[in-house]
């Protein structure tokens, strides 16, 4: 479908679980991002990363932990997570060209859909 | 408040009719992208609109970019049952550094 895949497609997680999600890209771009798309919300940018470096931590609780350990890979650690914290969780990546320069079109995974019990 | 808000919410047309979103926004940007998402998947990368263009097509799509009133528009002609989906409209703020995105259409081509 794109050149971004996610795993797992469908995760169920009570609130005291360990998980992640990861994120593959293979469209050799250098930004990757976590997007959080909640039922009659707007899609939330959660964080993004430029050459591996996170660049912008949008106000997300300390029980999401992203990490980057190369330019395509991206995994969100998830820890005690809340009810509310179910949602449809996207990856996207897209190729940039340094501090200043505007956004090229993004792709996206297909999503993972969390549900926390 | 958010930077893009879409409108209509929600619209549901006939096939072969034509479809039309509006997008607007708050601050200057580089460029306004958008994006449809089919029930539940990832969103798919539509069509981007630099700030000094007015006026870009793709197929069966054209957008519009308005920014002395801070608005695009996009255009489905000729809908099929295929097109539907949600569509969103996506800022990329000169002041920011991020693509902000707004609430989306709801689109429902009836066959």
């Amino acid at each position: 479908e794109t050149g971004v895949t996610q795993t797992p497609r469908h995760l169920v997680m009570g609130m005291t679980n360990k998980k992640s999600l990861k994120c593959e890209q293979h469209l050799g771009h250098n930004a990757m991002y976590w997007y959080k798309q909640s039922a009659k919300k707007p899609l939330e940018l959660m964080f993004v990363y430029n050459f591996k470096e996170q660049t912008e931590n949008n106000s997300v609780p300390s029980r999401f932990s992203p990490e980057c350990p190369n330019s395509s890979h991206l995994f969100l650690h998830l820890h005690t997570l809340q009810p509310e914290d179910s949602a449809l969780y996207l990856c996207a990546s897209s190729q940039n060209f340094g501090p200043g320069s505007s956004y090229n079109e993004q792709f996206f995974g297909p999503g993972t859909r969390l549900t926390v019990l | 408040s958010q930077q893009g808000e879409e409108d209509p919410q929600a619209l549901s047309i006939q096939e072969g009719e034509n479809a039309t979103m509006n997008c607007s926004y708050k601050t200057s940007i580089n460029n306004l992208q958008w994006y449809r998402q089919n029930s539940g998947r990832g969103l798919v990368h539509l069509i981007l609109i630099r700030s000094n263009e007015r006026e870009k097509h793709s197929g069966r799509l054209r957008v519009t970019l308005d920014t002395s009133k801070k608005s695009s528009s996009l255009l489905i002609t000729a809908s099929r049952a295929a097109d539907t989906a949600s569509y969103f409209c996506a800022t990329d703020a000169r002041q920011g550094g991020k693509l902000i995105f707004g609430q989306g259409t709801e689109l429902s081509v009836k066959p």
